[in-house]
């Protein structure tokens, strides 16, 4: 069935680091493909999100970049620091017209060490 | 600015007892959704709302019900809560599909 894919599972880096993180998807109509973060306790909260119009988007420390042809996009964070630790979220709108739907990945949780 | 609020934030239910979880949001968002998070299965829809007057179900809707009587709350009701729905729930809201979530704090489900 249509998924996204989420990797790593777990991730601990230096603080200053950087961090990656991957995700692919099946549908290839898919449009819009946002990141959360989730802190300990906390519901998720959206940190940055890409259309299918641009390769590429920053803010900051953090980018997101996509690529269409390969059905993958990544989630870039530049000078990690503590609070960078929390779990990351890939999701895409998977489906087409009234069967769409956003989909998440299983989350990637990363551990900034000092 | 109270975002998306869900209450209760804890629950412990016994088996077949029923219980209805309340999301309010105060965005105007015309979507409203329901999802449950399980360790290592990230977050799982288990019904969705378009609209006013309007329900759906997601990817888990066995076991669940929703209603959606007013824009801004989002109903999810147990009839006879099972250990398997023992989970952290989550309510979020939006505009439409392909545009950002906004979460609320969720609600921790124990049944025995």
């Amino acid at each position: 069935g249509e998924n996204v894919e989420q990797h790593p599972s777990t991730l601990s880096v230096q603080e200053g680091d950087s961090a990656v993180i991957k995700c692919t998807y099946s549908d290839s109509a898919s449009n819009y493909f946002p990141w959360y973060k989730q802190e300990l306790g906390k519901g998720p909260q959206l940190i940055i999100d890409i259309r299918s119009n641009v390769g590429e988007k920053k803010d900051q420390r953090i980018a997101v970049t996509l690529n269409k042809t390969a059905k993958h996009f990544s989630l870039h964070i530049t000078e990690t620091q503590p609070e960078d630790s929390a779990v990351y979220f890939c999701a895409a709108v998977l489906g087409t017209g009234t069967a769409s739907k956003l989909t998440f990945g299983t989350g990637t949780r990363l551990q900034v060490t000092l | 600015n109270a975002g998306v609020t869900q209450t209760p934030k804890f629950r412990v239910l016994k088996t077949g007892q029923s219980m209805t979880l309340l999301c309010a949001q105060d965005m105007n968002h015309e979507y409203m959704y329901w999802y449950r998070q399980d360790p290592g299965m990230g977050l799982r829809l288990i019904h969705y709302s378009v609209g006013e007057g309007t329900t759906a179900k997601g990817e888990v809707p066995d076991g669940y019900n929703v209603s959606r009587l007013k824009k801004q709350n989002f109903l999810l009701g147990l009839e006879s809560a099972a250990p398997s729905q023992t989970s952290v729930y989550f309510c979020a809201s939006s505009y439409g599909f392909r545009y950002g979530y906004t979460f609320g704090s969720g609600t921790r489900l124990t049944v025995v």
